[in-house]
């Protein structure tokens, strides 16, 4: 049974420009969830999908948006990045959307 | 709303000395409690878990205990390991219309040998 994978594990980008982070889900699960977490702070809930649909979202502007596959990997993508967008991206995939979460390893982004 | 407090650090001990990290929680709802671990350049891994009140979770010698009536789930390990340096977060979720966590701020356990 694999985990979550999440790609890339590092990434540069510039002010403004857009990026895409990807996820694959846990073998069976079925729901996704990302968090930012910037550092030296816990990760803060960014958005929910389950079963390809967003399933709660938290407080993050638009610009932040999602996707998830019928194979239920997600997307996410950022658009017009800040420099406070620098931080640790983190997936996590769950069996339903009520049970345990288990996560990634992470992306780390550094704007610039 | 939901909020997870965690006791400030970072916190240094000796290998075999016992280990208390004090997680505290308000929450909308019966939460359920967490913690899990983030060791250096990785993402987080679930330590342990408990849904309902009075209830322990354990897991590599660590344990907690869901205490409803003063709203706490502090971590214990009676002997740290070297093994054991890491970042510690307590969190919640309610189960609602998703799951998500709620994080406190996390605990740096740095162990000497």
């Amino acid at each position: 049974e694999t985990g979550v994978t999440q790609s890339p594990t590092h990434l540069i980008k510039t002010r403004g420009q857009q990026v895409t982070l990807r996820c694959s889900s846990q073998s069976g699960h079925n729901t996704v969830s990302w968090y930012q977490q910037a550092l030296g702070q816990g990760p803060q809930f960014i958005f929910q999908y389950y079963r390809e649909e967003e399933n709660g979202r938290g407080n993050f502007p638009p610009r932040f948006s999602g996707l998830q596959f019928p194979n239920y990997s997600s997307e996410l993508n950022v658009n017009a990045l800040e420099l406070d967008d620098s931080a640790l991206y983190l997936c996590a995939s769950s069996l339903a959307d009520r049970e345990t979460q288990y996560f990634g390893p992470g992306t780390r982004l550094l704007v610039l | 709303g939901n909020s997870v407090t965690q006791m400030e650090g970072p916190v240094t001990l000796s290998e075999e000395a016992f280990l208390t990290i004090n997680c505290t929680y308000t929450a909308t709802g019966y939460p359920s409690l967490f913690w899990y671990v983030q060791y250096p350049g990785e993402g987080l891994q679930l330590l342990l878990k408990a849904t309902k009140a009075d209830d322990k979770g354990s897991n590599k010698g660590f344990e907690a205990t869901y205490r409803k009536e003063t709203t706490s789930f502090h971590l214990e390990k009676g002997s740290v390991q070297v093994s054991d340096s890491a970042v510690y977060f307590c969190a919640l979720s309610v189960f609602g219309a998703n799951s998500k966590l709620t994080f406190g701020k996390g605990i740096t356990l740095s162990v000497r040998p």
